[in-house]
C-alpha cells in the first residue's frame, strides 16, 4: 500500500537557523513528491515537487527538498528560517499507480513549523 | 488567476440536514477531488472525478455524494449530515497525471451539531 509519513508532529526552530521538516514515502514505481503548506484558515499552497532528474529541487519561498530514493524521503530544508514561515507543512505522494485514480495524492498527516524570533 | 472557489467557507448546521458545498475552477482542468482533513490524520480523499460525468470513491466517501455535471464545478453533498462529518473539506483540481500539482480550494469548515 502507499503511503507517506511525516514522524514529526511539530519542529521548532530559532529564526536564521536552518529547518528540515521529515518526509518518508512507500510506493510502487517512481515517486511523484510533492509539498504543501497551509497557513491558518488558508488552503494548501503548492511549494515545490520531484518528479525525475535532480535529487535537490528548489520551490517557493527558498524552500527546497532532498529526494533520496535509497532512503525513501523526500525531506524539506530551508537554508534560514523565518518567522513567516510558522505553518503546518505537508508532504504528499501522486498514488494511483496500476489503478485509474490517477490523480489521487497521498498525504502524510501534516508537521507544524514554529519559527520562534 | 488561476483560482479552486470553494463555498461557503464556514458551515454549522443540524444533524440531518442536506447540505452542499459548491467547488468550481477554472483551470480547465479534468481532474477534481474532494479531501477531508482531520487531525493527526492529515488529508483524505473523499470523492474524485477524471471528467465529466466520471466519477469515483476515494478512501472514505461514506455519508457523501458528488456530481459532475459541468468541468468547472464538483459540488459535495451531505445527504444527511452527522456529526462524525465535522471536519474541515479541501476541493482540489489538476491535470491528474503524473507530476502535475493539485490547486486547492481555500477550505470549508463544517460543524454538524
Amino acid at each position: 500500500a502507499q503511503s507517506v509519513a511525516q514522524p514529526e508532529d511539530q519542529v521548532n526552530v530559532a529564526e536564521g537557523n536552518p529547518l528540515t521538516v521529515k518526509c518518508t514515502y512507500s510506493v510502487s514505481g517512481n515517486p511523484y513528491l510533492f509539498w504543501y503548506v497551509q497557513y491558518p484558515n488558508r488552503g494548501l499552497q503548492f511549494l515545490l515537487k520531484y518528479i525525475t532528474g535532480d535529487n535537490l529541487v528548489k520551490g517557493s519561498y527558498g524552500f527546497e527538498a532532498e529526494f533520496n530514493k535509497s532512503q525513501t524521503s523526500f525531506h524539506l530544508k530551508k537554508p534560514s528560517a523565518l518567522v513567516s514561515d510558522s505553518a503546518l507543512y505537508f508532504c504528499a505522494v501522486r498514488g494511483g499507480h496500476g489503478s485509474s485514480n490517477t490523480g489521487k495524492l497521498i498525504f502524510g498527516q501534516g508537521t507544524t513549523l514554529q519559527v520562534k524570533p | 488567476e488561476a483560482q479552486v472557489t470553494q463555498n461557503p467557507r464556514y458551515l454549522i448546521t443540524v444533524t440531518g440536514k442536506k447540505l452542499t458545498v459548491t467547488c468550481s475552477q477554472n483551470m480547465n482542468h479534468e481532474y477534481m477531488s474532494w479531501y477531508r482533513q482531520d487531525p493527526g490524520l492529515g488529508l483524505r480523499q473523499i470523492y474524485y472525478s477524471m471528467n465529466v460525468e466520471v466519477t469515483d470513491k476515494g478512501d472514505v466517501p461514506e455519508g457523501y455524494k458528488v456530481s459532475r455535471k459541468e468541468k468547472r464545478n464538483f459540488p459535495l453533498i451531505l445527504e444527511s449530515p452527522s456529526p462524525n462529518q465535522t471536519s474541515l473539506y479541501f476541493c482540489a483540481s489538476s491535470w491528474g497525471q503524473g507530476g502535475t500539482e493539485a490547486f486547492f480550494g481555500q477550505g470549508t469548515r463544517l460543524t454538524v451539531v
